[in-house]
């Protein structure tokens, strides 16, 4: 079965200083690995993918993604955090075995808590 | 462009009822995902729908169902509702089934 597994619940971090949250994946084949930001009473908001190429993704907000294959990660990284950066991440691998039809719904890890203090 | 909408935003229901929830895509996009994320979880696969079509379907009971319209949009329906049905369902649309999913903001359920 495929997975993604968020070792974390919750990550702190001043303000200013870089943030690493991080994934591990299960997959059999390719990957095609995401992850996704969540605000408080509001859905969840694309970040990134990984699909083929360069194991560094970059994505919105100014946040990346290492993708390394041998350690089957997908760590989000970003150089410097801001408060506002305070949310729920999600690391989701695509379902590419459900060929009961569907390639496209997502496996989603449990959530990790971002906590940056000024 | 307007992203994806859900409506309601908010629902409270009792034990054994029906609800129906609905979604609208964002222009253009052809298949709409359901999700249910439980507090303190990751969201669930539901459902996936392209072009009218069911593509995929999670581990849920047959009381939970969905359709999509013409316009793509679409409903989730869940009969005989239970206290473990009170969720966050977040609907996600893609141009096609398997690029990457935009969500909506979620109608939040609580089953009393």
């Amino acid at each position: 079965a495929q997975s993604v597994a968020q070792p974390e619940d919750q990550v702190n971090v001043a303000e200013g200083n870089p943030l690493t949250v991080k994934c591990t994946y299960s997959v059999s084949g390719n990957p095609y690995l995401f992850w996704y930001v969540q605000y408080p009473n509001r859905g969840l908001q694309f970040l990134l993918k990984y699909i083929t190429g360069d194991n560094l993704v970059k994505g919105s907000y100014g946040f990346e993604a290492e993708f390394n294959k041998s350690q089957t990660s997908f760590h989000l990284k970003k150089p410097s955090a801001l408060v506002s950066d305070s949310a729920l991440y999600f690391c989701a691998v695509r379902d590419i075995l459900n060929y009961g039809g569907s390639q496209g719904n997502l496996i989603f890890g449990k959530g990790t808590k971002l906590s940056v203090k000024p | 462009d307007a992203g994806v909408t859900q409506s309601p935003t908010h629902l409270i229901k009792t034990r054994g009822q029906q609800v129906t929830l609905r979604c609208s895509p964002i222009s253009g996009h052809k298949s709409v995902s359901w999700y249910q994320q439980v507090l303190g979880q990751g969201p669930q696969f539901i459902f996936q729908y392209y072009e009218k079509e069911e593509r995929g379907r999670g581990n849920f009971p047959d009381r939970f169902s969905a359709r999509q319209f013409p316009n793509y949009s679409s409903e989730l329906n869940v009969n005989a509702l239970l206290l473990g049905d009170s969720a966050l369902y977040l609907c996600a649309s893609s141009l096609e089934g398997w690029n990457e999913q935009y969500f909506g903001p979620g109608t939040r359920l609580t089953v009393t």
